[in-house]
Order: C-alpha cells, then structure tokens, then sequence
C-alpha cells in the first residue's frame, strides 16, 4: 500500500509566522501535490511537482511555497502565515504511466490553525 | 458552469438501500474519471476508477456516459459504514497525471 505521510496531525501558529508543513511517501511516485481544503470550498490545488526540483502552481499559490530537493519529500511552506491560510492542508502523491492516469494517494491531513 | 458538478445531498437512505449519484464535467475531452470517499474529518480515499466500459466492485459500480459527460456512482445493499462524503474526480490531461479537477462531494447519510 502506499503511504504518504504528513508530518503534523495538528498545529497552531501565530499570523506572521514562517509555517513548514512536510510530506514524504515511500513509493517512488513521482508526482507530489499540496492541497487545501475548507468547507463549501472542497479541494483547491496549490501546488504540485512531477519530479525533483520541478514544481508548478495549482490554482491558490499565492502566499505560499514549496521545495522538493528529495523525490519522497514535497514542502509546503506558509512565508507569513495568515489567518486566512487557517485551513486542512491535504498532501497527495500520485505515479507517472505513459498514457494512463492514475489515482492520487493522500496523507492523513494537517489541520493548521493560525492564531 | 463549474468543471465537475455533484448534487451537494445530502442524501438520506435506510440500511439496504439502493442510491445513486450522479457527476457531470464540462470538458469533452476529459480523459479518465475517479470516484473517492471521505469520511468526516480525514482525507479523501480512492474508491474505484471509472472506466468507459463500466465497472463493479462488490457493492459499487461506476458508469461513464461520455456522450452526456456525465459520471455515476451506484451502492447497492447500504450499510451504516457507507456513509461518507463522495467526490467525483476528473482529469483532463492523459499522460502524467498532473493535475485533478473534484468535484465539493455528495454526502450519504445511511440511517438504521
């Protein structure tokens, strides 16, 4: 079975603070994602990242950053955290196949509240 | 129009019912199709692909309907543990997999 796991079940910050949230998975896929989800809202893409060093903009970057320098490890940093970023930050991992799609596999989810 | 659509329920059924949900997407040229569970406060699971031939797993089939771009999901025989919030997943790229489209979930309530 995969495993993605996420480094933090639950953590409170203060707003101005530098946030790292991290995630590793242990099956050599080469995708990496980083979500946000908040209700009435669903899932909304961050970032993502198909392979070391690379990374692309989902669709709400702003006000955050991500570092991939290993392949089973995917950053999420909050620059400054904000109340506004007080949020479940959901990190996925998916395998690359020529010409087929395949499913994302998530962490349990951070519950990250900024005070 | 939103890219993926789900009737936002919530659906209420007793133990041993048959329900159906449905998802719509709005790019034709969608490539592959994705049905997952989340329970309440935890993450999203894969439940089954979607594939253009339908598919069953014991109790769950999947239906695609490109023609009217939609997607199904159908549970047959509720159970209590069954009750969840369902997202439709849409991608719209073949190849690497980069980036999904949900739908905001159906949830399912079944009741003893």
């Amino acid at each position: 079975d995969v495993k993605v796991t996420q480094s933090s079940r639950y953590l409170v910050k203060r707003t101005g603070e530098k946030v790292f949230l991290e995630c590793v998975q242990d099956m050599d896929h080469e995708n990496m994602f980083w979500y946000r989800q908040d209700p009435g809202l669903g899932l909304r893409l961050i970032y993502f990242s198909y392979d070391v060093k690379m990374k692309e903009k989902g669709d709400i970057p702003e006000g955050y950053s991500v570092s991939r320098e290993k392949k089973e490890r995917f950053s999420l940093i909050l620059e400054s955290a904000s109340t506004n970023q007080t949020s479940m930050y959901l990190c996925a991992s998916s395998l690359v196949v020529v010409y087929s799609n395949q499913p994302q596999h998530f962490g349990d989810g951070t519950r990250l509240s900024i005070l | 129009r939103k890219e993926v659509e789900q009737d936002p329920g919530p659906f209420n059924v007793p133990e041993g019912a048959t329900v159906a949900f449905n998802c719509t997407y709005s790019n034709s040229a969608s490539q592959s199709f994705f049905w997952y569970r989340q329970d309440c406060r935890k993450e999203p699971k894969l439940l089954m692909s979607v594939y253009s031939s339908g598919n069953e797993d014991g109790r769950f089939t999947a239906q695609l309907n490109r023609a009217s771009q939609y997607i199904s999901l159908l549970i047959r025989d509720s159970k209590l543990s069954d009750s969840a919030t369902y997202l439709c997943v849409v991608n719209n790229r073949a190849g690497n997999n980069r980036k999904l489209i949900w739908g905001l979930g159906t949830s399912l309530a079944v009741n003893p």
